[in-house]
């Protein structure tokens, strides 16, 4: 059975910082791309950063280009978003998917708020 | 920057086809991609690259694209297709940049 485990996600004021997790079972992680992707609440999906297999290249959403740092470590089969300058308006329920779309976490929320 | 449009909303009775369409200039070139959503659920793949449908999903949801819109179809609607879709697709750029259509919810009668 394939698993994405989200964790990380939290309350935190406006400037900070956060690492989410995502741990991967089921699957030979490192052949695959990987992508976090977040929702606002009562809002569409929002495509937010993407990495390749070996963890060479990275692509980012506009709205979080030099603030969001997508990784990977194929070792942990683990996924990472680290999320720094953080703004009210990056308050949502992060996923992580595969970047074929067929597998998704559970999501992990977000809060920004002072 | 690209975008995707749908229909914010769409009903249909049990038994009725529901046709939920996605436009935007890119998708003669590029692949459409549909997700199902349930409240307080992630989102659930139910059509990739354009009309494939991944196992699991029951047969009456199928895809089709033409020009610039492709268009998930859902035949013999069922009470538990009651949800919110998207689609998504990426543009003509030549970098990597995914983007979501603002979503369809879907009202079973």
């Amino acid at each position: 059975e394939v698993q994405l485990l989200d964790s990380g996600g939290g309350l935190v004021q406006p400037g900070g910082f956060l690492r989410l997790s995502c741990v991967v079972s089921g699957i030979n992680f490192t052949t695959y791309a990987m992508s976090w992707v977040r929702q606002a609440p009562g809002k569409g999906l929002k495509w937010v950063a993407a990495i390749s297999g070996d963890g060479d290249t990275t692509y980012y959403a506009d709205p979080v280009k030099g603030r969001f740092t997508v990784s990977r470590d194929n070792s942990k089969n683990t996924l990472y978003l680290q999320l720094n300058g953080l703004r009210a308006e990056d308050t949502a329920m992060y996923y992580c998917a595969n970047a074929q779309g067929n597998y998704w976490g559970q999501g992990t929320q977000v809060t920004v708020s002072s | 920057s690209y975008e995707l449009t749908q229909p914010p909303s769409m009903s249909v009775s049990p038994g009725q086809t529901a046709r939920i369409t996605c436009s935007g200039d890119a998708l003669p070139k590029q692949y459409g991609y549909w997700y199902q959503q349930k409240p307080g659920q992630a989102p659930v793949l139910v059509i990739y690259k354009d009309s494939e449908r991944p196992s699991g999903i029951p047969e009456r949801f199928s895809g089709s694209s033409s020009g610039t819109t492709v268009t998930l179809t859902i035949n013999g609607v069922q009470a538990e297709d009651e949800a919110a879709y998207y689609c998504q697709s990426t543009d003509n750029s030549g970098t990597y940049n995914v983007v979501f259509g603002g979503g369809t919810k879907l009202t079973v009668l």
